[in-house]
């Protein structure tokens, strides 16, 4: 049975700064995983999306990596803004869909 | 171009009652699934249709139910309400489901149950 696993649950880091938010999962036949911003009462939105053959997908400050033989995922975000505060959920599938429970992210200003 | 439109954005209704929220999906996609997010179990899948059909079923009781529409709007159903219901569903659309292209969220259905 597929879990995804999140850690930390929670982070605060100064206005600026670099950092990665991780993403493991116990199975490693994954048909893809996708990384997910969610807004306080709001719903998901997309930010990246790797597929079980890439290794890694970028946009903009964020950089998402995939190691399948390992079962981890890193969300790397650069010079972090007081806007990037929020949860990040990462998912992956293979016959289903199953996320992680989020790591929820407070940038300083 | 219109996002994913759920409705209502917030329902409260009583033990035993049964509900029906609506998804409508962007133009074009045919793929629709829905969640259950909760503070305990986070976010779950319910199930996902594809062209009408029930392509994929998450672990959850035979109360919570749904349908698609040939224009593939979709409706979620649950019967009996308990009060572990209570919850934000969220629905995704998306071309081909499977996060070949990625989803799309709606704001999500916030429900209580009292």
């Amino acid at each position: 049975k597929q879990e995804v696993t999140q850690i930390p649950a929670a982070l605060s880091v100064p206005e600026g700064e670099n950092l990665v938010l991780n993403c493991s999962f116990t199975d490693s036949a994954i048909y893809n995983l996708q990384w997910f911003r969610q807004d306080p009462g709001k719903g998901l939105t997309s930010l990246l999306l790797i597929q079980s053959s890439q290794r890694e997908q970028t946009s903009g400050r964020l950089n998402a990596s995939l190691d399948k033989s390992s079962g981890r995922s890193t969300l790397y975000i650069a010079a972090s803004q007081p806007g990037d505060s929020a949860t990040y959920l990462c998912a992956v599938v293979n016959d289903k869909i199953i996320f992680g429970k989020g790591t929820r992210l407070h940038i300083l200003p | 171009k219109a996002g994913v439109t759920q409705t209502p954005r917030y329902l409260i209704k009583t033990r035993g009652q049964q509900v029906t929220l609506s998804c409508s999906p962007i133009s074009g996609h045919r793929s629709v699934s829905w969640y259950q997010q909760t503070p305990g179990q986070g976010l779950q899948f319910l199930f996902e249709y594809f062209s009408e059909t029930q392509r994929n079923k998450g672990n959850f009781p035979g109360r919570f139910s749904g349908r698609q529409f040939s224009n593939s709007r979709s409706e979620m159903n649950v019967s009996t309400l308990e009060l572990g219901d209570s919850a934000l569903y969220l629905c995704a659309s998306s071309l081909s489901g499977f996060m070949d292209y990625g989803y799309t969220f709606g704001s999500g259905t916030r429900l209580t149950v009292v």
